[in-house]
């Protein structure tokens, strides 16, 4: 069974940082390209961020650019957000999810449970 | 900057036929842009429907189905059940550096 679990959300200040976690199981995690989505409450779902199974290649949403970096720890089958400068618009349910990236085929397959930001004063 | 673009809202009856649509500022929605489909119902996260196009997860239901249709990626809904309301999500793949980009979302109602 697919679990991807995620950790680290809470409450920040504007300008403040925080780091999110997503552990994997029952996924060749080392193979499996990944994903930041997150979603503002009663709003649509916001790509944020990608990063490839060898943490070689990442992708940003311009919104997050310079301030958000994605990583990857393959040993602990982990995924990272660090997230710094936070903003208002930054709050938000944070969603990891797993990419499925071959040849002739692209997808978002898993969906972990997601874990809630919230960036106020 | 790529904007996918979906209807707000659609209501269907229970039994009944109904069919969401993704379009792109960029032009016709193609094979290439590997198109996937999302339901998502209130205080879940997203649900995986269809990816790269028409392709099901094992879990998808045989009810729903994807396509291209009149330049846009669609997702047809054949005999909906009440628990078909939800919104949905299509989402497209950019590949460049804005590697996904998700559409703003259907709210289906069934009734």
């Amino acid at each position: 069974e697919v679990q991807l679990l995620e950790s680290g959300g809470g409450l920040v200040q504007p300008g403040g940082s925080l780091r999110l976690s997503c552990a994997a199981s029952g996924i060749t995690f080392s193979s499996s390209a990944m994903s930041w989505v997150r979603q503002a409450p009663g709003k649509g779902l916001d790509w944020v961020s990608s990063i490839s199974g060898s943490g070689a290649s990442t992708y940003y949403a311009d919104s997050v650019k310079g301030r958000f970096t994605i990583s990857r720890d393959n040993s602990k089958s982990t995924l990272y957000l660090q997230m710094n400068d936070l903003r208002d618009e930054d709050s938000g349910v944070y969603y990891c999810a797993k990419d499925d990236l071959t040849g002739s085929s692209r997808g978002i397959s898993y969906w972990g449970q997601g874990t809630l930001v919230t960036v106020s004063s | 900057q790529t904007v996918v673009t979906q209807e707000p809202s659609l209501t269907v009856s229970p039994g009944g036929t109904v069919t969401l649509t993704c379009a792109s500022n960029t032009g016709t929605v193609t094979s290439g842009d590997y198109p996937n489909w999302f339901q998502q119902r209130p205080g879940q996260p997203p649900r995986a429907l269809i990816y790269s196009t028409r392709s099901k997860h094992s879990w998808t239901p045989a009810r729903f189905s994807g396509s291209l249709l009149g330049g846009k990626a669609a997702l047809t809904l054949s005999g909906a059940q009440p628990e078909d309301e939800a919104d949905y999500y299509c989402l497209v793949y950019s590949g460049g550096a804005q590697l996904w980009v998700f559409g703003g979302g259907t709210k289906l109602t069934v009734l």
